[in-house]
């Protein structure tokens, strides 16, 4: 299986700041996306990590919020911008093995915004 | 499109089975499981991928019926490590994307 690793794995922030998130998989990951999952909630996909060109928003979220960088095929970052307590959540980055397509994920950074 | 799961929530107690559904209104590819324990990052169970599939490892098993657009996951003999949220994940025909279902919670008790 392949092996991701986000951090940090939590923060506490203030209203209106920035927080960036980083993600480094393995080589055998060919797509990498970025989930949020509320507390007790489904799984939503933000957006699709594109290798060098930007990437592909969901419906509802959009590139000044969440702004996703993915320089090679194995780093991403997501950074929440100008942040607000409805921005707490759990980020998940999230990639695919090329041949089955079976999902893997982080261990999620759990995000608080105060 | 988000699949729909159902039942929302399963109580069962050890040995016992379940069933969960996961239907979509589009035309799928594939049809994934994943079971999501309490402050832990979903972990992947089994991918379907034809229509009529079944596949199955140890006591847990589904099926997808692809011209239904429907799956569901079979758990036998349920263990207290079975407890958890179990996602069904879909993947549109032409699509690379995984979209998840609203999660079925499972509680196994002894």
């Amino acid at each position: 299986s392949a092996v991701i690793s986000q951090k940090p794995s939590r923060d506490i922030c203030q209203r209106g700041t920035s927080l960036t998130i980083q993600c480094q998989v393995d080589s055998q990951v060919t797509m990498m996306f970025w989930y949020r999952q509320q507390p007790g909630q489904s799984l939503t996909l933000i957006a699709t990590a594109n290798q060098g060109s930007e990437a592909t928003y969901e419906s509802g979220f959009v590139i000044d919020k969440f702004p996703i960088s993915r320089p090679n095929l194995t780093f991403s970052t997501l950074t929440v911008s100008n942040m607000s307590p409805e921005d707490s959540s759990i980020y998940l980055c999230s990639g695919r093995a090329g041949g089955t397509g079976e999902l893997f994920f982080g261990e999620g950074s759990r995000l608080t915004v105060l | 499109q988000q699949p729909v799961q159902s039942p929302q929530a399963v109580i069962l107690r050890e040995g016992e089975d379940a069933v969960i559904n996961c239907s979509s209104s589009k035309a799928l590819y594939s049809v994934h499981w994943y079971r999501q324990k309490h402050g832990e990052a979903p972990v992947f169970l089994m991918i379907l991928l034809k229509g009529g599939e079944q596949k199955g490892h140890d006591k847990i098993s589904a099926s997808f019926n692809e011209k239904k657009q429907q799956s569901s996951l079979y758990l036998t003999a349920s263990q207290l490590s079975y407890s958890g949220t179990y996602f069904c994940g879909t993947r549109d025909t032409g699509g690379f994307k995984t979209i998840f279902g609203a999660g079925t919670r499972l509680f196994v008790k002894a």
